[in-house]
């Protein structure tokens, strides 16, 4: 059974730093893209950043760039996004995707973890 | 934000068809391709529509997807109850570096 598990959520205060992790199992982890996309309490989704399947293309979206970082690990099926100078809009709960492809370009995703709540406050 | 445009609600009773619509511009839907994602209350995002109109192994046929130039749109026909949900459409968009965009989401409320 295909399954991503993120933890690493929690409560920061603005401008500090928090690293989310996403263990992946049931499924071949270095053949696929990954993704993070984010929902803010209440509103909509918005796609955060993604990898592919050997970290040679990398994207982020506007509003994380230059302060989020994300990464993989295949021997340990495991995604990350580094997070640092975090902002009270960062605020959300972050989701693990699976890519349908192994480039980020033109994927989408059929498997989504259940998410980490980040709370940005002081 | 999102740049695609998503009515904030919907409604309908069991049996109808209801209809959402997404709006985009020629960067995004107008050339890639749109997906559908249902979020049900409580749940993470599901993947319903990819490639416009093609349906993942085990979502109803009730639900069809289609495009048309810069907009595309989301039917779902014999509207049932645990059909109540958000729904997002998405699609890159290629003015953003390559950024993959989401709609601002529909709530769809069963009569």
């Amino acid at each position: 059974e295909m399954q991503l598990v993120e933890s690493g959520g929690g409560l920061v205060q603005p401008g500090r730093s928090l690293r989310l992790s996403c263990a992946a199992s049931g499924f071949t982890f270095d053949d696929y893209a990954m993704h993070w996309v984010r929902q803010a309490p209440g509103k909509g989704l918005e796609w955060v950043s993604g990898i592919s399947w050997n970290s040679g293309n990398i994207g982020y979206a506007d509003s994380v760039k230059g302060r989020f970082t994300i990464s993989r690990d295949n021997a340990k099926n495991s995604l990350y996004l580094q997070m640092n100078s975090l902002r009270a809009e960062d605020t959300a709960l972050y989701y693990c995707a699976k890519g349908i492809t192994g480039t980020i370009v033109d994927d989408y995703f059929d498997y989504w973890g259940q998410g980490t709540l980040v709370t940005v406050s002081s | 934000q999102s740049v695609l445009t998503q009515p904030p609600s919907a409604s309908g009773t069991p049996g109808q068809r209801v209809t959402i619509s997404c709006s985009g511009s020629s960067s995004n839907i107008g050339s890639n391709y749109v997906y559908w994602y249902q979020q049900l209350p409580g749940t993470a995002p599901k993947l319903l529509i990819y490639r416009n109109n093609q349906r993942p192994s085990g979502v109803p046929d009730r639900f069809s997807g289609s495009k048309s130039g810069t907009s595309a749109s989301l039917a779902i026909s014999g509207l049932r109850s645990e059909d109540e949900a958000d729904y997002y459409c998405a699609a890159w968009d290629d003015s953003l570096s390559g950024l993959y965009v989401f709609g601002t989401g529909t709530k769809v409320t069963v009569l």
